[in-house]
């Protein structure tokens, strides 16, 4: 049982490349989530899941676009990187958030450490 | 909107003093409360958690913390530090009726314990 993992661990990209990261788990979870950590900021959401082939936004989805495919799977693109998206992006899954359960605990993935120059 | 504030951004202490950090929260109504602790270079672990019932709530490694709903508030306590407890510290509230199993986080208390 993996838990929650992410891919690529580092990237370094240039003004107006794109990307996606991709979030894994194992756990079955039905929701998703991506954040961003900066600097003295703490963990912002950028967008969210609540299932299979559902998405929303969080706080700060401007330049993010996500998708849910799969159940086990959560991806974050950027479609035209910017310096301001340097950050450390986090995902995480848990298994319920609606019904706020005694089961809305979130797992965190490794993160991923994105540059953009 | 909820919000979540921590009060020290940094806090030094020596190795078996006693520790508290500050969470105070903006929400009138039923609350989750989560402290998680990241440990330089890794992603963030869950410490505890409240839901419901003693609001006196014990975690790993030997943290605990108190919700007083009176004050809005679920501080983070440790009767003794040790180096390995260097590490950021995030409360966060996850509030009945706000958007699905959305978490709200403080911006984290860094904690630098000398040996």
């Amino acid at each position: 049982n993996a838990g929650v993992t992410q891919t690529p661990k580092f990237r370094v990209l240039k003004t107006g490349q794109s990307m996606t990261l991709l979030c894994a788990q194992d756990m079955n979870h039905e929701y998703m989530y991506w954040y961003r950590q900066d600097p003295g900021m703490g963990l912002r959401l950028i967008h969210y899941s609540v299932g299979e082939g559902t998405t929303a936004k969080g706080e700060v989805p401007d330049g993010y676009n996500v998708s849910r495919l799969k159940k086990q799977n959560f991806l974050l693109g950027l479609e035209s990187a910017a310096p301001s998206q340097t950050s450390v992006y986090f995902c995480a899954s848990s298994s319920s958030g609606g019904t706020f359960s005694s089961t809305d605990t979130q797992y965190f993935g490794p993160g991923t450490r994105l540059t953009v120059l | 909107a909820q919000s979540v504030s921590q009060h020290n951004h940094h806090v030094i202490l020596s190795e078996a003093a006693s520790l508290e950090l500050g969470c105070n929260y903006s929400y009138g109504g039923t609350v989750n409360l989560f402290w998680y602790v990241q440990y330089p270079g890794q992603h963030l672990q869950l410490l505890l958690k409240y839901f419901s019932g003693d609001p006196l709530v014990k975690g790993i490694k030997g943290f605990e913390a108190e919700f007083i709903k009176s004050k809005f508030s679920f501080n983070l306590r440790k009767p003794s530090v040790q180096w390995s407890d260097t590490a950021e510290y995030f409360c966060a509230v996850n509030a009945e009726g706000g958007s699905q199993g959305n978490l709200i986080f403080g911006k984290g208390t860094k904690l630098s314990v000398k040996p």
